[in-house]
């Protein structure tokens, strides 16, 4: 069975340019987060949704960032414009609502 | 306050030789629940065992089994028999009444010496 598909695994980009990650969950999970890992601040929730709907964004650090989920299947995290301080490992990670999570490899992300 | 405490932020353990990893948890749920996670150094998330607030029995999983003290708020994670193979982070994460959403701890570093 497929797990939770993230892309790009890498992305090098300059500050200001826009940066999208992608990802694909698990079928027929109905829940959908985004965690970012650094080394300062550990493992963040930036997001999550359940049933393709936002239920809590609090942790998105600023406008600069956004997710959508436009179906069941697929989600995106935006940055715009990155900073170097978003370098991070950003997961994905997808459950039944009252499952464990199934996480992605992780998109690794350097702004220079 | 942090929801999720863990105080060992590495340690060395023997091979063949059991290990406890702390952790200890913050909530005024009633209903909650709490996980386990594996990271290797190739990055990835592995989930490994999970203990309902309402579970009398302590959850085990092949060599992982979780020492759930409800009283004191903590549910350590005993790995018996360490192997080469255990090194990694480990992550606990509690599930609280309300949401899905899990928080973490700030991991523990495991070393398993041959």
């Amino acid at each position: 069975d497929a797990g939770v598909i993230q892309s790009p695994r890498h992305e090098v980009t300059e500050m200001g340019q826009e940066v999208t990650l992608r990802c694909k969950p698990i079928s027929g999970h109905n829940s959908l987060f985004w965690y970012r890992q650094t080394m300062m601040r550990g493992l963040e929730l930036l997001i999550y949704f359940n049933n393709n709907v936002p239920i809590d964004d609090s942790g998105m650090p600023e406008d600069r960032f956004s997710a959508k989920m436009p179906n069941a299947s697929f989600s995106t995290l935006k940055i715009q414009p990155s900073e170097p301080r978003d370098s991070a490992v950003y997961f994905c990670a997808s459950s039944v609502y009252t499952g464990e999570l199934f996480f992605g490899e992780g998109s690794r992300l350097t702004v220079l | 306050a942090q929801k999720i405490t863990q105080t060992q932020p590495g340690m060395f353990v023997q091979e063949k030789e059991a290990v406890t990893l702390d952790c200890t948890y913050d909530t005024s749920d009633q209903s909650y629940g709490l996980f386990w996670y594996k990271q290797p150094s190739s990055g990835e998330m592995i989930f490994l065992i999970y203990q309902g607030s309402y579970d009398e029995q302590n959850a085990t999983e092949g060599r992982y089994s979780l020492n759930f003290q409800k009283a004191r708020k903590s549910a350590n994670l005993v790995i018996s028999a360490s192997q080469l193979g255990d090194s990694a982070m480990y992550f606990c994460a509690m599930r609280e009444r309300g949401g899905n959403k899990l928080t973490f701890g700030g991991g523990t570093r495991v070393l398993v010496k041959p």
